[in-house]
């Protein structure tokens, strides 16, 4: 499996600021992935981080809130914008991995708290 | 869209029982993938399962992807401590992973 490493890996923040959260591979990957995961909850695909053009939204995020921008095979950064309380989640991304299944593997994740 | 449902949402046991977890999908996946997240990580992948019928073991770990292609199983033998933690299932198409909402697991030693 690649190795991920996310930054910060916690942050705590006021309202109506953002905050960008950095994902690093340690390997080439064709295929990036931002997830959110509230509290207590399970986790929720944001967006398909694309190299070279603009990132693929799921259903009820959109590209003003949540910012992405992947300029290499191994680093994407994903932003989380104008925050209010109700975006205090932890933060993950993924990779897949080109295989038989094309597996997905996490980073540790960002736990954001919005004051 | 799809929706996976994961029972049981929690499991109080003793160590040294087994386990048994499971998702049903209302549609078909390629793919089944079990992960383990514990407290302030990422989830880890335990096991892909990637054709019906499919029976796949990891150590104590033994999950099967569903002759249907609409379930998957994780069973967990002989428990211990360390397996506490959230698991998820995940049913992929395409990358697109849809997850469980978990079951989470209490050993008591």
């Amino acid at each position: 499996s690649a190795v991920i490493s996310q930054k910060p890996s916690r942050d705590i923040c006021q309202r109506g600021t953002s905050l960008t959260i950095q994902c690093q591979v340690d390997s080439q990957v064709t295929m990036m992935f931002w997830y959110r995961q509230q509290p207590g909850q399970s986790l929720t695909l944001i967006a398909t981080a694309n190299q070279g053009s603009e990132a693929t939204y799921e259903s009820g995020f959109v590209i003003d809130k949540f910012p992405i921008s992947r300029p290499n095979l191994t680093f994407s950064t994903l932003t989380v914008s104008n925050m209010s309380p109700e975006d205090s989640s932890i933060y993950l991304c993924s990779v897949e991995r080109a295989g038989l299944g094309n597996e997905q593997f996490f980073g540790p994740g960002t736990r954001l708290t919005v004051l | 869209g799809q929706q996976l449902n994961q029972s049981p949402q929690s499991m109080f046991i003793q160590e040294g029982e087994d386990v048994s977890m499971n998702c049903t999908s209302s549609s078909i996946f390629n793919t089944w993938l079990w992960y383990k997240q514990d407290p302030g990580e990422g989830p880890v992948l335990l096991i892909a399962l990637y054709k019906a019928g499919e029976l796949t073991s990891n150590g104590r770990l033994t999950a099967q992807f569903g002759i249907t292609r609409k379930d998957s199983f994780l069973n967990i033998s002989a428990s211990i401590p360390s397996d506490v933690g959230i698991y998820f299932c995940a049913g992929q198409s395409g990358s697109r992973l849809t997850f469980g909402e978990g079951t989470q697991l209490t050993v008591n030693p």
